[in-house]
């Protein structure tokens, strides 16, 4: 079946500053890219949609300038947290899917922000 | 209001008992219908689809009421290996995926 990959799996890093997460789809194109947030305990919640070559479409309350989506083609796609504070600290998931079909999700990466 | 709301539990119930989850969507034009398992920090696995007719699945059933806007799963004998936290997803109209907030179940032996 189709497979996402994301990574890294785990990041430790120091308050400001900047966090690169990139998700792949290894076989098959995505022409649509879905980034959630899942703090302990609660469910994912969406921050971004982004389309390939196109900009990203932003959940309300989230700030594009702090979570810069990039999908420059139909298998890559990265999220970057810049300036990162411990409020940041979450589990990022990347899914990739078509219109109207289920989605594929990354395995996740744990951010953890000293 | 939320796009998808999904009461998170959380549920304990004997091996071998029923158990029923549902969530209820806001937007009427959502399209498509998903229940996702996830166990605790990995990824949601695809579980089913959910159909107006109605979809099983050995012990799991999946139902949608498009007239009140919700979805239900029901999981029949449960396992050990059920417990979980099982999420509903709508895609909406435009192609947003919203997920419910999970529902946590603990098969208990």
């Amino acid at each position: 079946g189709a497979v996402v990959s994301q990574h890294p799996s785990r990041v430790i890093c120091k308050s400001g500053t900047s966090v690169k997460i990139e998700c792949r789809s290894l076989d098959f194109q995505a022409t649509t890219m879905f980034w959630y947030r899942q703090f302990p305990k609660q469910s994912l919640m969406l921050m971004a949609t982004s389309n390939e070559g196109s900009k990203a479409t932003y959940e309300q309350g989230v700030e594009k300038d702090k979570f810069l989506i990039n999908h420059a083609s139909l298998t890559l796609s990265t999220l970057t947290v810049t300036s990162a504070h411990p409020e940041d600290s979450s589990f990022y998931i990347c899914s990739m899917g078509q219109p109207n079909e289920k989605l594929f999700f990354g395995s996740g990466t744990q951010l953890s922000v000293l | 209001r939320k796009e998808v709301e999904q009461d998170p539990g959380p549920f304990n119930v004997p091996e071998g008992a029923t158990v029923a989850f549902n969530c209820t969507y806001s937007n009427s034009a959502s399209q498509s219908f998903f229940w996702y398992r996830q166990d605790c920090r990995k990824e949601p696995k695809l579980l089913m689809s959910v159909y107006s007719s109605g979809n099983e699945d050995g012990r799991f059933t999946a139902q949608l009421n498009r007239a009140s806007q919700y979805i239900s799963l029901l999981i029949r004998d449960s396992k050990l290996s059920d417990s979980a936290t099982y999420l509903c997803a709508v895609n909406k109209a435009g192609n947003q995926f919203y997920f419910g907030t999970g529902t946590s179940l603990t098969v208990i032996p």
